[in-house]
């Protein structure tokens, strides 16, 4: 099974509202990064939150991290039509360094 | 800075054809991984090299799957023979260093279609 689990797998929005994403997961994690998928692109990686780090923020996206909860958010503040697109968190286990492993994905449609 | 580049893009191949997937990490990473991506099993981690050395294979599929770096600047994931369940997109990757920090950076990937 997979390690990280985004919720909601869908999310519809319209511009300028803000986009909430969760990505649970299992195992102990030295990080967990969030990508962003375009239709027929490669991964771009968004932000990268350390196991001792509780929130980061980079421009519109803030990333919140708890390792109690085995959880982590991703929220977009004042979305745009071009922030259409899949988000994946993926983690990296203490005991498997590079082994990224991925959600399924949050599909994200922004509409103007 | 160029970023991770693989090729060829789009790929489409008859059954028991052979395949070669080509990576160039982006200069001075030393640790280059293949992923593959498919909508039944989302992205998964095939193999990861460390310094050209090849470190975890225990991702790759089956023995038709085989992965090669003979320098730090190029990696290849060749199948043979290929199969229709083959089809996905295959995600080589990169990253600098072994800190816990440090971002792993993916190209385009390369869309396989075997028929």
């Amino acid at each position: 099974s997979q390690q990280g689990e985004e919720d909601p797998q869908a999310l519809s929005i319209q511009e300028g509202e803000n986009a909430t994403m969760n990505c649970s997961y299992k195992t102990s994690i030295n990080n967990l990064q969030w990508y962003r998928q375009n239709s027929g692109r490669g991964l771009v990686h968004l932000i990268l939150i350390r196991s001792n780090e509780r929130e980061k923020h980079s421009g519109r996206l803030r990333v919140t991290l708890d390792t109690s909860k085995k959880s982590s958010s991703l929220l977009i503040t004042a979305s745009r039509a071009a922030d259409t697109a899949s988000y994946f968190c993926a983690t990296e286990p203490t005991d498997s360094w590079g082994k990224l492993q991925f959600g399924a994905g949050t599909q994200v449609v922004v509409t103007p | 800075d160029a970023g991770v580049i693989q090729s060829p893009r789009h790929e489409v191949t008859e059954m028991g054809q052979e395949v070669t997937l080509r990576c160039k990490p982006i200069s001075g990473h030393n640790s280059l991984f293949w992923y593959r991506q498919t909508m039944m099993r989302g992205l998964e981690l095939l193999i990861y090299f460390n310094n050209n050395v090849p470190i975890d294979d225990s991702g790759m599929p089956e023995d038709r799957f085989s992965a090669k770096m003979p320098n730090a600047s190029f990696s290849t994931l060749k199948i043979q023979p290929s199969e229709p369940r083959d089809s996905a997109v295959y995600f080589c990757a990169s990253r600098l260093g072994t800190g816990l920090s440090n971002t792993i950076y993916f190209g385009e990937g390369s869309w396989l279609t075997v028929v």
